[in-house]
């Protein structure tokens, strides 16, 4: 069974960088074909799909955030991080990690529950 | 990057009715959506992959069609539980679309 969880700060201030973190089981990363994904969404609003790490340490990025954004992974402690530099207000969202293979289809399945991240000063 | 342009952006309709949504991408993808369901302050759920393939568990209700750059996801008979937002996702380029809300009319 595949399960993943992410844990980081429920608040941060503007000009703050985050970092989060997706702890999964049930997987490697280090399985030809498997990637994490990180998505968010704002209150009220629609997802946003953010990034994505693959076994072979391809990474793909947003390219409205890409600037902002930095994903790595750990193999060896099953985690994929994500850092979101300068945030702002606008970032309030809650944020979920996500399961890829390209023995699957290639989307995103399972999901993480998702951690709110707040940004008020 | 490829964008999706899903339609509508909210709708009401009755229990037993057949919906249609629609997301057209912006460059051709093959067959490469998904289709989620979102209910509120839950984690979306998949129901269809590779444009046409139900997720298991998923009512055979649930159906996606298309290829290149429209999709369409199809409800057959609307039951009270499917009310929620739906999302398609184009994982070419990785892209959702902006949802559906599906209210009771």
């Amino acid at each position: 069974q595949i399960t993943l969880k992410e844990s980081g700060p429920t608040l941060v201030k503007p000009t703050q960088t985050l970092t989060l973190t997706c702890t999964f089981s049930g997987f490697s990363l280090s399985t030809s074909g498997v990637g994490v994904g990180w998505i968010r969404q704002p209150p009220g609003k629609a997802l946003e799909w953010l990034a994505l790490i693959y076994w072979d340490d391809d990474k793909r990025y947003s390219p409205s955030l890409k600037t902002r954004l930095t994903i790595t992974k750990d193999t060896s402690k099953n985690q994929v991080v994500l850092t979101m530099t300068n945030m702002d207000p606008v970032d309030t969202a809650t944020y979920y990690c996500a399961h890829s293979s390209y023995f699957d289809s290639g989307d995103f399945d399972p999901w993480g529950q998702g951690t709110l991240v707040t940004v008020s000063s | 990057d490829i964008q999706m342009t899903q339609s509508p952006s909210a709708m009401s309709a009755s229990v037993g009715d057949r919906v249609t949504i629609t997301c057209r991408a912006s460059q051709g993808i093959s067959d490469y959506v998904a289709w989620f369901q979102q209910k509120p302050g839950k984690v979306p759920k998949r129901l269809i992959y590779g444009s046409s393939s139900l997720q298991s568990g998923v009512p055979s209700r649930f159906s996606g069609s298309g290829s290149g750059t429209e999709f369409t996801l199809t409800i057959s008979s609307l039951q009270p539980e499917d009310f929620a937002t739906y999302y398609c996702l184009q994982h070419n380029s990785f892209a959702f679309g902006q949802g559906t809300r599906l209210e009771i009319k």
